[in-house]
């Protein structure tokens, strides 16, 4: 089968940096994408890895090992509009997406 | 930018009505879903489509069809409308950016609530 895990909720202090983990099962994988999703607004992508390793852009920076079934995305120097929720996804064999139920990140000043 | 727009941000229906969530795209984009998100799950698709009058079933379809007559507009219709059909709805439509991923762009969601 496939699924994907992603913790519920984290929180952090403003000007720090947090990791959000992505775990998943899958068969086959063409993919995995973030995406940030304000309270009550549409999720806006944020990334996405194929091959193994880390991507950067600007404060945010995702990592995927493909071996270890397992992505995390990273967020430096935090802001106060990076409280949102954060959605991972597995592009699986067929190009469908399998969503993680998002991570809630509040962050504190 | 692509746009996505999605008719209606808040409905209130009671149990049997039938109900029309419009979504228009203006980037000329093949692809086009519709996804209901729940407190506690991750985004579950419900219906997508490939082109003018085609539709493939996602993962929840029961309860819902849809209709793709044009392009750029795709509507997703509950024909008698039931409680446990109150959510978040999403319209998503697909393009690939510099990466070669095919990269969802999403509307901003028709909340429904049933009665």
């Amino acid at each position: 089968g496939q699924n994907i895990d992603q913790p519920t909720e984290m929180t952090a202090t403003e000007g720090a940096i947090v990791q959000i983990n992505c775990t998943y099962q899958t068969s086959g994988f063409n993919g995995l994408f973030w995406y940030q999703q304000h309270a009550g607004e549409a999720p806006t992508f944020l990334s996405y890895n194929v091959l193994d390793g880390l991507e950067e852009k600007g404060r945010f920076s995702s990592f995927l090992s493909r071996s270890k079934g397992y992505s995390y995305l990273l967020l430096k120097e935090l802001q106060m509009k990076d409280s949102a929720s954060y959605l991972c996804a597995l592009s699986d064999s067929n190009y469908q997406l399998i969503w993680g139920a998002g991570t809630k990140l509040i962050i504190k000043p | 930018d692509v746009k996505v727009t999605q008719s209606s941000r808040y409905l209130v229906k009671r149990t049997g009505e039938k109900v029309f969530l419009e979504c228009v795209q203006d980037m000329d984009h093949e692809n086009m879903f519709w996804y209901r998100q729940d407190p506690g799950l991750g985004l579950r698709l419900i219906y997508f489509s490939y082109d003018v009058k085609m539709k493939e079933k996602g993962d929840i379809p029961e309860g819902y069809s849809v209709s793709r007559e044009k392009k750029e507009r795709f509507s997703l219709i509950l024909e008698s409308a039931s409680t446990n059909q109150t959510s978040m709805y999403l319209c998503a439509s697909t393009g690939q950016d510099l990466s070669g991923a095919n990269v969802l762009t999403f509307g901003a969601g028709s909340r429904l609530t049933v009665l």
